[in-house]
């Protein structure tokens, strides 16, 4: 059984675009974490969030993680090609190693 | 700097065959696990290991078998190879304790006919 859903599933914007992605639970995580993957490769964390509330920035990415810890939202300012990827979230519950991965988000900023 | 090495990098099954994939990381971390990653499905865990000798079953163990006699290696085994197990298997490690970060192998690219 999948906990974590992304939404949406499939994206294709236009370059200079901003975009959110969001990753929602029933279960509340103890920490959760946004991967990027690109074709052929393993995904590659972008961060980890571990505080209900708490925001991330990474240059132009943006990281919430709710305040109730059972869901997380990305937002990209300004999509470049690069940022063309899978985005994947993943969880982890108190007490456990367990990684549960989300459904992904496939991402396409098109130039 | 290898990280988390898998072989082999494609394979090619018929129905019933038995292979094993290969999983070794440098990094000396106790967590590993094995992951299949299908269309819309995002990552699901097969089996994972929190040290050597220990191992667990993650939410899509059948037809799988792990085990791990090393901190280094954390092979999966695949039984009876059918066609459903057709996907790309991911191995990951970190260090223990939640919001580790997880390092990933380059995948493995199955196919059962």
């Amino acid at each position: 059984t999948q906990l974590l859903e992304q939404s949406p599933q499939f994206l294709s914007i236009q370059e200079g675009e901003n975009l959110t992605v969001y990753c929602n639970s029933s279960s509340v995580f103890s920490s959760l974490q946004w991967y990027r993957q690109e074709p052929g490769e393993g995904p590659v964390l972008l961060v980890t969030v571990v505080t209900g509330g708490e925001v991330k920035k990474l240059k132009r990415l943006t990281f919430q993680f709710g305040d109730a810890r059972k869901d997380s939202s990305l937002h990209i300012t300004a999509a470049q090609p690069g940022d063309t990827g899978l985005y994947l979230c993943a969880g982890t519950t108190s007490g456990t190693y367990k990684y549960i991965f989300g459904t992904g988000t496939r991402l396409k900023v098109l130039a | 700097n290898a990280g988390v090495t898998q072989t082999p990098k494609f394979q090619v099954l018929k129905t019933g065959q038995s292979m094993t994939l290969q999983c070794a990381q440098d990094m000396n971390h106790e967590y590993m696990s094995w992951y299949r990653q299908d269309p819309g499905m995002g990552l699901r865990l097969i089996h994972y290991s929190v040290g050597a000798g220990i191992t667990d079953q993650g939410e899509v163990p059948n037809g799988y078998n792990v085990s791990r006699s090393t901190t280094e290696d954390f092979p999966l085994r695949l039984l009876s190879a059918a066609p459903s197990q057709t996907s790309v298997y991911f191995c990951a490690s970190s260090r223990p304790g939640g919001g580790a970060e997880a390092f990933f192998g380059q995948g493995t690219r199955l196919t059962v006919v």
